[in-house]
């Protein structure tokens, strides 16, 4: 099991905004900030979100993020078609003394 | 352009070592924190292990027992994995990843190289 939980699994229609949960602990989340990853099949992950709710250059507004006490969340609006992947949620954890990663969820557009 | 190219994977019998590299280019590596991120086959991301911009500060996840061993050459613009005694499980693609100009708990993980494949059987 992963130190950071995430559904495994999220869907919507092209057009609709949908949203993948991430929750963790006092020492990962309720203490740092989190970054979340985006991974096409057969691809390297790629930066979408960091520090809680920043985007890198280049990464779409429909994109954001946002972080409550010890759980954090990405939303997608306008769902399109590409965005059909993997989304990893991360953040460091004081307790470990290292990085965790959530599970994963993977984001079907039907 | 900024780049990471991992090198060094392959297949070894359980029990063998293997070194791991990774290339830099295009930006100040010796700046940065540096990582390396597991993918186990048709599952999640692990980290694995993170060393700050002159190896001062070096963790490692829990898991590896003292297995693996994470180092830079900065000089070289150049990571290393070293792992040793490798069992099944630790069959993944490898990716090195960039961290940050800051601390390594505020590592960002913007800049991945495309990972190199190592298996254990």
């Amino acid at each position: 099991q992963s130190v950071l939980t995430q559904p495994p699994s999220a869907s919507g229609t092209p057009g609709q905004r949908v949203t993948i949960s991430c929750s963790g602990s006092s020492s990962n989340i309720g203490s740092n900030t989190v970054n979340w990853y985006q991974q096409l099949p057969g691809t390297a992950p790629k930066l979408l979100i960091y520090n809680n709710n920043q985007r890198p250059s280049g990464v779409p507004d429909r994109f954001s993020g946002s972080k409550s006490g010890t759980s954090a969340s990405l939303a997608i609006s306008g769902l399109q078609s590409e965005d059909e992947a993997n989304y990893y949620c991360a953040a460091w954890d004081d307790s470990l003394n290292g990085w965790v990663f959530g599970g994963g969820t993977k984001l079907t557009v039907l | 352009e900024v780049q990471l190219v991992e090198s060094g994977g392959g297949l070894v019998k359980p029990g063998e070592s293997l070194r791991l590299s990774c290339a830099a280019s295009g930006f100040m590596f010796s700046s940065y924190s540096m990582n390396w991120v597991r993918q186990a086959p048709g599952k999640g991301l692990q980290w694995v292990s993170s060393i700050s911009t002159v190896g001062r500060h070096i963790y490692y996840a829990a898991s590896l027992k003292g297995r693996f061993t994470i180092s830079r050459d900065n000089a070289k613009e150049s990571l290393y994995l070293q792992m040793d005694s490798l069992r099944a499980e630790d069959t993944a693609v490898y990716y090195c990843a960039r961290g940050s100009q800051v601390a390594q708990r505020t590592d960002l993980f913007d800049i991945w190289g495309r990972g190199t494949m190592v298996t254990v059987s």
